[in-house]
């Protein structure tokens, strides 16, 4: 069954430093999503892509987070200057146009 | 944000009875509701869903059913099996099931069913 991949499982980065989150959708959906998990909170939406621009964003998303579909496979989150508070699981899911969201495993983020 | 509240924690059955997770939300426009299932490092994965439409959907083992004027949905595991032991969350969606629109999440339900 296809899946969503995410790369690295764990990044640890120091404050300030800019990181790049990696995801792969599965090859024929439509819709991407970012969303993390804080530890020991609820998952939260991050940001929505369609047809190369972003559709909806959370107030989370604020100027220090950016997304990219630099190819026809990846899809990427960057966060320009890490704090201490991005410390988070972080879920990329895709979706072919219609509901289920389908998620990768995550990306553990650690700033140091 | 408590747009989406699954109130227990935690639950514990006997394999084989009857596990009953719980979901309670207040806004008005989500229209379309999941469940998904996470084992520990791994990613949410997709269980049952729910259109506003109907009051029950069922898969199996799994069925959801929707209370609309309660603005509760529960979710229906019959028989429970060990391998069901997992974090279970509730998303609710606005726009309906045609649209990439935004999920929110409930806290989570960690089930165990004991041998």
């Amino acid at each position: 069954e296809p899946e969503v991949t995410q790369t690295p499982s764990h990044q640890v980065t120091q404050m300030g430093q800019e990181v790049i989150l990696r995801c792969v959708p599965i090859s024929n959906h439509l819709y991407f999503y970012w969303y993390r998990q804080i530890l020991g909170q609820k998952v939260e939406f991050l940001v929505s892509f369609y047809n190369n621009e972003i559709s909806e964003k959370s107030e989370i998303f604020d100027d220090q987070f950016s997304v990219e579909r630099p190819d026809g496979s990846n899809f990427t989150l960057k966060i320009r200057s890490t704090k201490l508070e991005d410390s988070a699981m972080y879920f990329c899911a895709s979706s072919g146009g219609f509901q289920p969201q389908h998620f990768g495993d995550g990306t553990r983020l650690s700033i140091l | 944000d408590q747009q989406v509240k699954q109130n227990s924690p935690s639950l514990s059955v006997q394999e084989g009875r009857i596990s009953i997770l719980n979901c309670d939300y207040t806004n008005s426009m989500f229209d379309y509701f999941l469940w998904y299932k996470k084992y520990p490092a791994e990613g949410p994965t997709f269980l049952i869903s729910i259109s506003s439409i109907k009051d029950k959907n069922e898969d199996g083992r799994f069925t959801v059913f929707l209370n609309k004027s309660a603005k509760h949905l529960s979710l229906h595991i019959v028989p429970s099996q060990p391998g069901d032991s997992a974090v279970y969350f509730c998303a609710a969606s606005a726009l309906g099931e045609t649209s990439g629109s935004r999920l929110t999440f409930g806290e989570g339900t960690q089930l165990t069913v004991n041998p």
